[in-house]
């Protein structure tokens, strides 16, 4: 079983939809969660980090579910910008610098 | 955040060479991590860099193969020894400033072997 774990898409949706993307992760002990988005041919750059409690920027809304391993990431309201690769990431523990990287899901936003 | 510099943007070499990708970072850091994105792959954790000590590897990436060398806080090189077709993929250095999780990114080096 992968570390990371996230459906690759391609999600196409229109704009002003809601979508979400779920990622499981396979280590229990893992301590930090985060969302990155990369655009084609481009280097990835974080979106926003994933807290216990969830978190909201703008609409963007992401959420950790410890119980069943997973997290989530919705966007509300889709804008053509929108369109890149989201990767799911997650820090195995506080003792540790590395990162896993999800495969991604790539979302495409159409008028 | 980091604003970090990688040369080359992209090349094309042949089986059996080397090459030496150079990252630059405009802030002194502690450690600074080499990543390879092969195409439709997540990215891959090869080393982490420290200065002053030998990088550590990560599972499947060896020194002999992909050498490092981190002279000061604010550069470091990654070669790719004997390339092969196999090697062809994107290779990025990064570094988190901030101790959280976030990583900056170089823009990454494609590499494409023959």
């Amino acid at each position: 079983r992968k570390e990371v774990e996230q459906d690759p898409g391609p999600f196409n949706v229109p704009e002003g939809a809601t979508v979400a993307f779920n990622c499981t992760y396979s280590n229990s002990a893992s301590q930090s969660f985060f969302w990155y988005r990369q655009d084609c041919r481009k280097e990835p750059k974080l979106l926003m980090s994933v807290y216990s409690s969830g978190n909201e920027d703008g609409r963007f809304t992401a959420q950790l579910n410890r119980a069943s391993q997973y997290i989530s990431l919705l966007i509300r309201d889709s804008k053509l910008s929108d369109s890149a690769t989201y990767l799911c990431v997650v820090r195995p523990s506080y003792n540790t610098d590395k990162l896993i990287f999800g495969t991604g899901t790539r979302l495409q936003v159409f008028p | 955040s980091a604003v970090i510099s990688q040369k080359p943007s992209r090349d094309i070499c042949q089986r059996g060479t080397s090459l030496t990708i150079q990252c630059q970072v405009d802030s002194q850091v502690t450690m600074m991590f080499w990543y390879r994105q092969q195409p439709g792959q997540s990215l891959t954790l090869i080393a982490t860099a420290n200065q002053g000590s030998e990088a550590t590897y990560e599972s499947g990436f060896v020194i002999d193969k992909f050498p490092i060398s981190r002279p000061n806080l604010t550069f470091s090189t990654l070669t790719v020894s004997n390339m092969s077709p196999e090697d062809s993929s994107i290779y990025l250095c990064s570094v988190d400033t901030t101790n959280t999780g976030e990583l900056f990114f170089g823009e990454g080096s494609r590499l494409t072997v023959l």
